[in-house]
């Protein structure tokens, strides 16, 4: 069974860091694409990084530059560490899997909260 | 980059009406690349359908996707009490490579 289970989500201060992790399971980590996506209360979803088998990462330009997706494979882990937070960052951060076929999440965390406030 | 607008933003519907959700995108989608996600309060979301009109495993088959270019659309034919929640279409672009959300459409019970 696949699973997705995220930690190290809290209350942060705005200008500062936190690193999130997500443990996988339940199939052939380093064979996957790698997501995270996030979701601030009562808005819709967001999409935040993204990290291809090879390493490569991508990034929209709400967070290029404050946030780096990364993964250990040896581990099962996929990490998102993240820098200069803002208010606006405040979330639930979801892990998620891209198929192994097309570009659509077929499995999802489920989540882990941060917020940034003073 | 590729917006998305889903209407309407709430839909109002009894058990075993007939719900039918729009998606539409600010320039041509390939098919392949429209997904559609179910959340319920408090829950991940969770895949229903991809490639447009293609069920995930174990979606029941009162659910179905259709549509290209633009217009996609989402059809609960008849529904059930567990199918009230919000519904977000999501594509991918590939220029740059990104993955954009719809804001979502409410079916609530009327």
């Amino acid at each position: 069974e696949v699973q997705l289970v995220e930690s190290g989500g809290g209350l942060v201060q705005p200008g500062g860091s936190l690193r999130l992790s997500c443990a996988a399971s339940g199939f052939t980590f380093s064979s996957y694409d790698m997501h995270w996506v996030r979701q601030a209360t009562g808005k819709g979803l967001e999409w935040v990084s993204a990290i291809g088998t090879a390493g490569d990462t991508y990034y929209p330009g709400s967070v290029k530059g404050r946030f780096t997706i990364s993964r250990e494979n040896a581990k099962n882990s996929l990490y998102l560490q993240m820098n200069s937070l803002r208010a606006g960052d405040t979330a639930v951060y979801y892990c998620a899997r891209l198929s192994g076929d097309e570009y659509y999440f077929d499995y999802w965390g489920q989540g882990t909260l941060v917020t940034v406030s003073s | 980059e590729i917006v998305l607008t889903q209407s309407p933003g709430t839909l109002s519907l009894s058990p075993g009406e007939r719900a039918t959700l729009s998606c539409r995108a600010s320039q041509s989608v390939s098919s392949s690349y429209l997904a559609w996600y179910q959340q319920k309060p408090g829950q991940a979301p969770r895949l229903l359908i991809y490639g447009a009109s293609s069920r995930a495993t174990g979606i029941p088959d009162r659910f179905s996707g259709s549509g290209s270019g633009t217009d996609f659309t989402l059809t609960i034919s008849r529904l059930e009490p567990e199918d009230f929640a919000v519904y977000y279409c999501q594509q991918y672009g590939s220029s740059p490579a990104s993955f954009t959300f719809g804001p979502g459409t409410k079916v609530d019970i009327k």
